[in-house]
């Protein structure tokens, strides 16, 4: 299987900072990487496919980067709407797995 | 919009079968693959299996012994029966669509599982 590290685990930030969230994979799976947003009440949204392309809706703030084994959510200007938890998965071969999430919480 | 709703027991004993609902409304089953996700206390997820539009199956091989995705194209509704389950299965089940080869574009807002005697 491929295992997905993500890191870190938690994170404090400001409204206004920018932060990173990194995502390596055991092994390459090209651009075959999502990232999500968990909400505690709302169902998980998917942020980011491909690696760095955006979803339908999710604000432009949101960016998403790498490929082979390498990947990085980066969140501008943080906004109070986004502290919640972020978790990568690839989709490149059978199993899928997932990272095992950030908090981001507010500082 | 595409709505997905999933529901069950909340408590299963070891070594009965879970089984779990998942009611899609907005979209077809029939049209899309349709699958589940669990989150262990912990935060840890992992990818159950999905159900294709076919109906045609695929699983984790970690799971593939224990696990079974049906439909109902009737009720628009797929399920999860999971097998000879241990306090192990304690989790969140999710219901969701993976979309364009496994990115999970819907989910339901999960339905907590509890294993115990």
């Amino acid at each position: 299987d491929v295992q997905m590290t993500q890191s870190p685990s938690y994170l404090a930030a400001s409204p206004g900072e920018s932060v990173s969230i990194s995502c390596k994979a055991s092994k390459s799976i090209s651009n075959n990487l999502a990232w999500y947003q968990e909400k505690p009440g709302k169902a998980n949204k998917l942020l980011i496919h491909s690696g760095s392309t955006l979803q339908s809706g999710t604000p432009s703030r949101f960016s998403g980067s790498g490929s082979g084994t390498d990947f990085t959510l980066t969140i501008r200007s943080l906004e109070f709407e986004d502290f919640a938890v972020y978790y990568c998965q690839h989709y490149n071969e059978n199993p899928w797995t997932f990272g095992g999430g950030t908090k981001l919480e507010l500082k | 919009e595409v709505q997905l709703q999933e529901s069950g027991p909340g408590l299963v004993k070891p070594s009965q079968s879970l089984s779990l609902t998942c009611s899609v409304t907005g979209y077809s089953v029939t049209s899309n693959y349709w699958g589940w996700i669990r989150k262990f206390p912990g935060n840890k997820m992992e990818w159950i299996g999905h159900i294709t539009y076919s109906g045609s199956t695929v699983y984790n091989p970690s799971l593939k012994s224990r696990i079974s995705i049906t439909r109902d194209t009737s009720k628009n509704k797929f399920f999860l029966q999971l097998n000879s389950v241990t306090t192990e299965d304690t989790a969140t089940y999710y219901c969701a669509r993976p979309n364009y080869g496994g990115r999970f574009d819907y989910w339901g807002q999960g339905v907590m599982v509890t294993v115990s005697s």
